[in-house]
């Protein structure tokens, strides 16, 4: 059964925090992908990998960075929190070549105050 | 760039047909699909077509695509409160690129 798990599900931080968003997938995908979620806004892309470091921008990378230093492991990072980044983030991995068939995480929800 | 629209919410009474639109723009879309999103959980792929079809059905699923109009369409027969749930509209441009374009999506109820 494929998997994808994202290391909390729920997470408080304060406004200027370094925060971590850990996502793990187990079905040795090539593509993994960050996006935030917002009623209204539907999901916006922040960052791609299609391969271990490499990255691309999405259509919202700023005030965010990721890493890539395993295949099955893909970090969004917040350098600085900021209150506008309280949200949900989906983490997702699909096989090269079939983004269309994208495999979710449950999300971490994230509240910055 | 890519815009993929959807109406917010459709509500629907248990055994009636829903039918949950979507409009794109992006005339070079090769893959267009529907995800499902249920209450603290994450997307799931419910089905997908590709650009050269019409029509695509799958049990109580079927999706319609008219390319002149760039709409896309998922019709569920006998809708169950199971189905209660947020659907997203998805497309992937062509050229072989990775990136998915979402819509907004539109939250399903089902009254009992």
């Amino acid at each position: 059964d494929v998997k994808v798990t994202q290391s909390s599900r729920y997470l408080v931080k304060r406004t200027g925090e370094k925060v971590f968003l850990e996502c793990v997938q187990d079905m040795d995908h090539e593509n993994m992908f960050w996006y935030r979620q917002d009623p209204g806004l539907g999901l916006r892309l922040i960052y791609f990998s299609y391969d271990v470091k490499m990255k691309e921008k999405g259509d919202i990378p700023e005030g965010y960075s990721v890493s890539r230093e395993k295949k099955e492991r893909f970090s969004l990072i917040l350098e600085s929190a900021s209150t506008n980044q309280t949200s949900m983030y989906l983490c997702a991995s699909s096989l090269a070549g079939a983004s269309y068939e994208q495999y979710f995480g449950p999300g971490t929800r994230l509240t910055v105050t | 760039g890519e815009d993929v629209e959807q109406s917010l919410f459709l509500s629907v009474r248990e055994g009636d047909s829903s039918v949950i639109n979507c409009t794109y723009t992006d005339s070079s879309s090769t893959y267009l699909y529907w995800y499902k999103q249920e209450p603290g959980a994450g997307l799931q792929l419910l089905t997908y077509i590709f650009s050269n079809m019409d029509m695509k059905q799958d049990q109580r699923l079927t999706v319609l695509l008219n390319k002149k109009d760039k709409h896309l369409s998922l019709r569920i027969a006998d809708t169950q409160t199971g189905d209660s749930a947020i659907y997203f509209c998805a497309e992937t441009p062509g050229g072989g690129y990775q990136k998915v374009t979402f819509g907004t999506g539109t939250k399903l109820q089902v009254i009992p």
